[in-house]
């Protein structure tokens, strides 16, 4: 199985901070890479998928890169509404993993 | 609009059963492979299961492999996880996700609301 760390577990920012989070593969996925970000209590909301791509309706403050193993999620200015848990999943291959996530707080 | 609504979740006993379901709409349900995704309380996402849309592949995490099955209706717009032999571990919200697909990507794009499955005596 293909195992997905994230870095960091937790950050603190300010809103209108940029945040950068890393997703690291164990072996290479190519750009089979999704983001996902979770708040409390509700549902995974898809945000960028195939490494950059922007779901529709997604705010152009996120965005995403890399390619084979290392990954990164950028939130260009935090927002209010940012806070929450980012996931990111690997879809090279089945079992389809997820990282451990990031918790986005405010500081 | 595209919706996606879980049941069948609640409290079984170790080495016990449950049949999840999820009802979907807004869509063209059998063009669409269909995701499991759980989560234990307080941790992170887990991938559970998958179904092609005819339901002729399917395929599952190691975790409950032997255990769990995912199954399909196409005529009901509904998608099954048959769940036995349940442990301690197997608590969880458990979601099903639409699956969006090429031959460049493969996401989860959109989600139901889960269902809380408990295992305890």
């Amino acid at each position: 199985d293909i195992q997905m760390t994230q870095s960091p577990s937790s950050l603190s920012a300010s809103v209108e901070d940029r945040v950068t989070i890393t997703c690291r593969a164990s072996q290479s996925i190519s750009s089979y890479l999704n983001w996902y970000q979770q708040k409390l209590g509700k549902a995974p909301k898809l945000l960028i998928y195939a490494a950059s791509s922007l779901q529709s309706g997604v705010p152009s403050r996120f965005s995403g890169s890399g390619s084979g193993t290392d990954f990164t999620l950028t939130i260009s200015s935090l927002q209010p509404e940012d806070f929450a848990t980012y996931y990111c999943q690997q879809s090279y291959s089945t079992p389809r993993t997820f990282g451990q996530g990031t918790k986005v707080e405010i500081k | 609009e595209v919706q996606l609504v879980e049941s069948g979740g609640g409290l079984v006993q170790p080495g016990g059963s449950l049949r999840l379901s999820c009802v979907v709409s807004g869509f063209t349900f059998s063009s669409y492979a269909m995701s499991w995704v759980r989560q234990a309380p307080g941790k992170g996402l887990e991938w559970v299961s998958a179904i092609s849309g005819s339901g002729g592949s399917t395929y599952y995490a190691d975790s409950v492999k032997g255990r769990i099955t995912i199954s399909r209706d196409n005529s009901k717009n509904t998608v099954y996880l048959q769940m036995n032999s349940l442990r301690a571990e197997d608590t969880a919200v458990y979601y099903c996700a639409k699956v969006q697909s090429s031959s460049w990507y493969v996401c989860l794009d959109y989600w139901g609301q889960g269902t809380l499955v408990t295992v305890s005596s």
